[in-house]
């Protein structure tokens, strides 16, 4: 396509659902990022991926946080069991080259009541 | 200490005024440093990238990098009521992390 598209726009769940968030990367970029975006604390960076290479996890606030990237190109952000500091805006983003910039998406606002 | 310090603003100024937007970073193996603009509802769209310390333009945008100072600045010249959005400052190493290193962002409005 031609942008990074996320699905759904927005989420209200209930305290203690899983949530699953898509991403749709730009088609040809090898590497997709994860990243939160919270009021006033600024993007907080979750996960990395790159082509067929273990991701980066370095980011993952919790072990109820877990991402999966199928074929190179869709990822899926799954949430367990949502408590109220996991809203936030979450975003996904592509790139060829890290380096270079990315390209992000519209975000999925997520908010756990 | 934070790695990167931004003013959140917010910043209002007149139609056409110059605007001046500043991060300073604290880890000196940055070395690569980027400027994104998100509207509201959007994600951030990327508007300056540089690699070494001085000035990079683009239209009414300049992009300045002082390494030695760990500051950097983007300046916005005859402001346009559309560049109301947050700015983010944004850095990278060469190579070890994966991630870009954002600053919180600084709300700016420009006032027809």
């Amino acid at each position: 396509g031609a942008g990074v598209s996320q699905s759904p726009s927005n989420k209200v769940t209930e305290k203690g659902k899983d949530v699953e968030l898509r991403c749709d990367p730009i088609s040809g970029h090898t590497a997709l990022y994860w990243y939160r975006q919270s009021l006033g604390q600024g993007l907080e960076f979750l996960i990395y991926f790159q082509g067929n290479s273990a991701p980066d996890k370095s980011g993952l606030p919790s072990d109820r946080f877990s991402a999966e990237r199928t074929g190179g190109s869709v990822s899926t952000l799954t949430i367990q069991r949502t408590q109220q500091e996991d809203s936030a805006v979450y975003l996904c983003a592509s790139s060829q080259d890290r380096n270079y910039g990315y390209t992000f998406g519209s975000g999925t606002r997520l908010t756990v009541v | 200490q934070k790695e990167v310090e931004q003013d959140p603003g917010p910043l209002s100024v007149p139609e056409g005024a110059i605007v001046s937007l500043n991060c300073t970073y604290s880890n000196s193996a940055f070395q690569y440093f980027m400027w994104y603009r998100q509207y509201s509802r959007k994600g951030p769209e990327l508007l300056m990238y540089t690699y070494s310390s001085g000035n990079k333009e683009d239209g009414r945008f300049t992009a300045q990098v002082d390494k030695s100072s760990k500051y950097i600045s983007l300046f916005i010249r005859d402001s346009q009521p559309s560049d109301s959005a947050t700015y983010l400052c944004a850095f990278s190493y060469q190579t070890g992390a994966n991630n870009l290193f954002f600053g919180t962002g600084t709300r700016l409005t420009v006032i027809p």
